[in-house]
């Protein structure tokens, strides 16, 4: 099973200012995934981190304002930009194998942010 | 409309006693099912998955699921808990809406009492 690490683990930051966030998997997968857990809920998938090319997102979130990056197998990044309150959240990356209805994710550990 | 259920939001057992955690899933075609855990400030880890092979799917850490298509049900059950169980559990279903969709469930914490 894939390793994934996310930078930071953490962050307080300032309304109005942007945070990147990196992901870093130990083997090469197809797919790459960002999630949000907003506080006490579930996550609910931002986008899909398409190697090469731009992201999919999913409804209610865009590019502006979660602008994503994978340049290669192994790496992405998702930045939450123009911040508010309400992005306070974890934000999690995950890493899929397999494919279609046999795709298995597995999840790094998190980016706590608190927008103040 | 196709969706996932955790029907509830907390469990409380007692250490050494049965865990049973509800999921219902809605959908046209056979899913794909799985359970995850998630300790407090940790990421998620999978503790099982359901793929249409035996329905009786056995996790990590003791814990097993059944899938019964019949009742459209997969629930997560392990004989006897452990104070490490404590923790958040999402069922997470893979659905064929055209093209591959994953949704989490709402999920159901779990406290064990000593």
């Amino acid at each position: 099973s894939a390793v994934i690490s996310q930078k930071p683990s953490r962050d307080i930051c300032q309304r109005g200012t942007s945070l990147t966030i990196q992901c870093q998997v130990d083997s090469q997968v197809t797919m790459m995934f960002w999630y949000r857990q907003q506080p006490g809920q579930s996550l609910t998938l931002i986008a899909t981190a398409n190697q090469g090319s731009e992201a999919t997102y999913e409804s209610g979130f865009v590019i502006d304002k979660f602008p994503i990056s994978r340049p290669n197998l192994t790496f992405s990044t998702l930045t939450v930009s123009n911040m508010s309150p309400e992005d306070s959240s974890i934000y999690l990356c995950s890493a899929g194998e397999g494919q279609g209805a046999n795709l298995e994710q597995f999840f790094g550990p998190g980016t706590r942010l608190t927008v103040l | 409309a196709q969706s996932v259920t955790q029907l509830d939001s907390h469990v409380s057992v007692s250490e050494g006693t049965p865990v049973l955690l509800r999921c219902n899933y809605s959908s046209s075609y056979s899913p794909s099912l799985f359970w995850y855990v998630q300790h407090p400030n940790k990421g998620l880890q999978l503790l099982l998955k359901y793929t249409s092979a035996a329905t009786l799917v056995k996790g990590i850490n003791g814990f097993e699921a059944e899938f019964k298509k019949s009742e459209t049900s997969f629930h997560l059950t392990k004989p006897s808990a452990h104070m490490s169980d404590a923790a958040e559990y999402f069922c997470v279903v893979i659905l064929n809406t055209g093209g591959f969709k994953t949704i989490f469930g709402a999920g159901t914490r779990l406290f064990v009492k000593a």
